[in-house]
């Protein structure tokens, strides 16, 4: 899987709009672009993924640039319990299976200040 | 909304002791994972597991580790003899079905504090 930079720590203001960028430069044409995050101790939590158009679900959106080789997860009005830290995945996905684990690396640490 | 879930939220051990962590995938889901984060580290895939088999462990996963899906519904993760330093918590995953139009996205469970004296 490719390997993705993004910044160690970032602050917004509650009810603006977070937004979070990650580097993918070496990201092959059929790897999908994952977000999670994990509130506290809690278990990773799906966000949102995307292969190269951007993607908007009830939690976020995601812009993917039309090179592929960065992306930006927009959280339209952040509030308090939006403080977690962000992972960027870039990874190989099958339709109907799966089975590799996900490589997790040390994220982006957002936080939303009241 | 189905979820993942994980029993106990802690456990407490003594070194040398067994522990078997639990973990309910999603009830339609095929393959079956799990991870650990030692505090203040990252997330760490241990190994994942589909039809019965293993289909990819990391260096992590060694003879003291193994997993065992023992009926329809609970997949299991066993220590067999714990050391200190696998005092970590412990996040089982599932993914994937055989419905049209489903990914391998997988869902996380809310983990098992392992503590290990």
């Amino acid at each position: 899987d490719a390997k993705t930079t993004q910044p160690t720590s970032m602050d917004c203001a509650e009810g603006r709009a977070a937004n979070l960028p990650c580097n993918h430069s070496t990201i092959s044409g059929n790897e999908y672009v994952y977000w999670y995050r994990q509130i506290h101790s809690q278990g990773p939590q799906y966000i949102i993924h995307g292969l190269k158009n951007n993607e908007t679900n009830e939690m976020a959106s995601l812009i993917i640039t039309e090179d592929r080789k960065s992306s930006t997860l927009i959280l339209p009005h952040a509030t308090l319990r939006d403080t977690a830290v962000y992972y960027c995945i870039v990874r190989v996905t099958n339709s109907g299976g799966g089975a590799d684990g996900l490589t997790f690396g040390k994220g982006t640490h957002l936080i939303i200040q009241p | 909304e189905p979820e993942v879930t994980q029993t106990p939220s802690h456990q407490v051990t003594q070194m040398g002791q067994e522990v078997i962590l639990r973990c309910v995938p999603i009830s339609n889901h095929l393959y079956f994972y799990w991870y650990r984060q030692i505090l203040g580290q990252k997330v760490e895939f241990l190994v994942s597991f589909y039809n019965n088999e293993i289909s990819e462990k990391s260096e992590i996963f060694d003879d003291q580790f193994s997993v065992e899906r023992p009926d329809g519904s609970n997949f299991t993760l066993k220590i067999r003899s714990t050391k200190l330093e696998d005092s970590a918590m412990y996040f089982c995953a599932s993914s994937g079905s055989w419905r049209e139009g489903s990914t391998d996205t997988q869902y996380f469970g809310p983990g098992t504090r392992l503590t290990v004296l």
